[in-house]
């Protein structure tokens, strides 16, 4: 069966540090992957999106990368503040469909 | 510009009621989309039409759920009757494109909390 996979567990850091999450899927073939933010209360906010021919990505503090040989995404935030903490999201665009992870939650502490 | 548009925010129905959920997507967006989660999940998608054409419905509980989007803009979805399972945030998204790829950027409204008692 189908499966996306993120930390199960949640995510505290310092200040300044980096946070590594990570997303794993089995029997997908995803010609994209986006990684989404959710507030409590909130809907998901879209952050990045990676193709299958790309093994990195930035944007300001945000670093994605895409292993479809390991069939794994990780999404790095680095030099993190309390801002940052969130629920994070990874989804899979497969077959023109968008497939999200649990998500993982990260606190960040000043 | 104004975002995605829910409501209302929060619903309590007592089990084998009827609730219905309005959506608003952000002007001139082609491609809408419905989707549940449950706490400690991610969103699935439930239904996604593209102008007021159905695209996917596939994990559409269609005995129990039904949506439809007149005139291409708004949006309602129904559950009749609810069940203790249907308890969910049902989330809202839209976006430009009228291709109805997933690669389109999503924006998603802040979801209808429903609690099924």
């Amino acid at each position: 069966s189908q499966k996306i996979e993120q930390n199960s567990e949640a995510l505290n850091i310092q200040e300044g540090k980096t946070a590594t999450l990570t997303c794993n899927y089995t029997n997908y073939s995803p010609a994209y992957l986006q990684w989404y933010r959710q507030d409590p209360g909130r809907g998901p906010v879209f952050l990045l999106l990676i193709r299958e021919n790309e093994k990195e990505k930035r944007k300001e503090r945000l670093k994605v990368t895409f292993d479809t040989t390991l069939k794994q995404s990780l999404f790095h935030i680095t030099a993190s503040q309390p801002a940052d903490s969130a629920t994070y999201l990874c989804a899979l665009v497969s077959d023109y469909k968008l497939s999200f992870g649990a998500g993982t939650t990260v606190t960040v502490r000043a | 510009e104004a975002g995605v548009a829910q409501s209302p925010r929060y619903k309590i129905i007592e089990k084998r009621q009827s609730v219905a959920f309005w959506c608003n997507p952000i002007s001139g967006h082609a491609t809408l989309y419905w989707y549940q989660q449950i706490l400690g999940q991610g969103p699935k998608l439930l239904i996604q039409f593209q102008n007021n054409g159905v695209v996917d419905d596939s994990q559409l509980p269609k005995d129990r759920f039904s949506a439809e989007r007149l005139k291409g803009v708004d949006s309602t979805l129904k559950i009749q009757p609810a069940k203790l399972e249907d308890s969910a945030v049902y989330l809202c998204a839209s976006s430009l494109g009228t291709s109805g790829r997933a690669t389109d950027t999503q924006y998603f409204g802040p979801g209808t909390r429903l609690t099924v008692l």
